[in-house]
């Protein structure tokens, strides 16, 4: 069966530091992969996607950048974190391309950054 | 433009209820309608997915309509039980191929109290 993994599950990091969260994958090949942003009172904003390793495809303008290095891991970066980046991080993958296929999320990382 | 909503924001009822909660969309060529349900501070769990030519789909006691012409799906929750307290989000996906992109409603917070 397919599992998915995210690390840290909360992260508290003060203005201007560095973020990295991690996404991996199990039990499946070649996913689709994707990371949303949860802001309180906001709906699910999709971040990031990536159809495969190297191809990231950005959604939204901003301060946060992807990686794929390998293919069931994606990572998502920032040189400096903004007060604005605070909220939840949702990974997902699905399988077949496009959007039509049914996602499938990780446990969420929680960020505040103070 | 593409907006999802979901009505009411919260819900609150008795244990044993049947309940409805709604999700309208505003351009009625989707590809297909997604059901998730979230807990406080965890990640997405998929309940149903329907097609754009399916009417419904039922797991268990959860059963979701679709009417594309009236931009309208609905899930039904019959017999309602304390651990089905959590937050629904209803994501529609449009586009073809490497365009096709989901929009999400902002979710119905529902409580079933004991």
């Amino acid at each position: 069966s397919q599992t998915i993994h995210q690390w840290p599950a909360t992260l508290v990091q003060p203005v201007g530091s560095p973020l990295s969260l991690e996404c991996t994958v199990e039990g499946t090949s070649n996913p689709n992969l994707y990371w949303y942003r949860q802001a309180a009172g906001r709906g699910l904003q999709l971040l990031f996607y990536s159809v495969g390793i190297g191809q990231i495809s950005s959604e939204v303008p901003q301060n946060l950048s992807a990686s794929r290095p390998q293919d069931r891991q994606f990572i998502l970066s920032s040189k400096k974190l903004l007060l604005s980046d605070s909220g939840f991080y949702l990974c997902a993958w699905s399988l077949g391309s496009g959007w039509g296929h049914e996602q499938y999320f990780g446990p969420g990382t929680r960020l505040t950054v103070t | 433009k593409q907006e999802v909503t979901q009505i009411p924001a919260a819900l609150s009822v008795p244990e044993g209820e049947n309940l409805v909660l709604n999700c309208s969309f505003t351009d009625s060529a989707i590809y297909n309608l997604q059901w998730f349900r979230q807990d406080p501070g965890k990640g997405l769990t998929s309940l149903l997915l329907i097609q754009s030519s399916q009417r419904e789909q039922t797991s268990g006691r959860l059963n979701a309509s679709l009417d594309k012409s009236s931009g309208r799906s609905t899930l039904y929750i019959a017999a309602s039980q304390p651990g089905d307290s959590a937050t629904y989000l209803c994501a529609v996906s449009y586009g073809a191929g490497n365009n096709r992109k989901l929009i999400w409603g902002l979710g119905t917070s529902l409580g079933v109290n004991p």
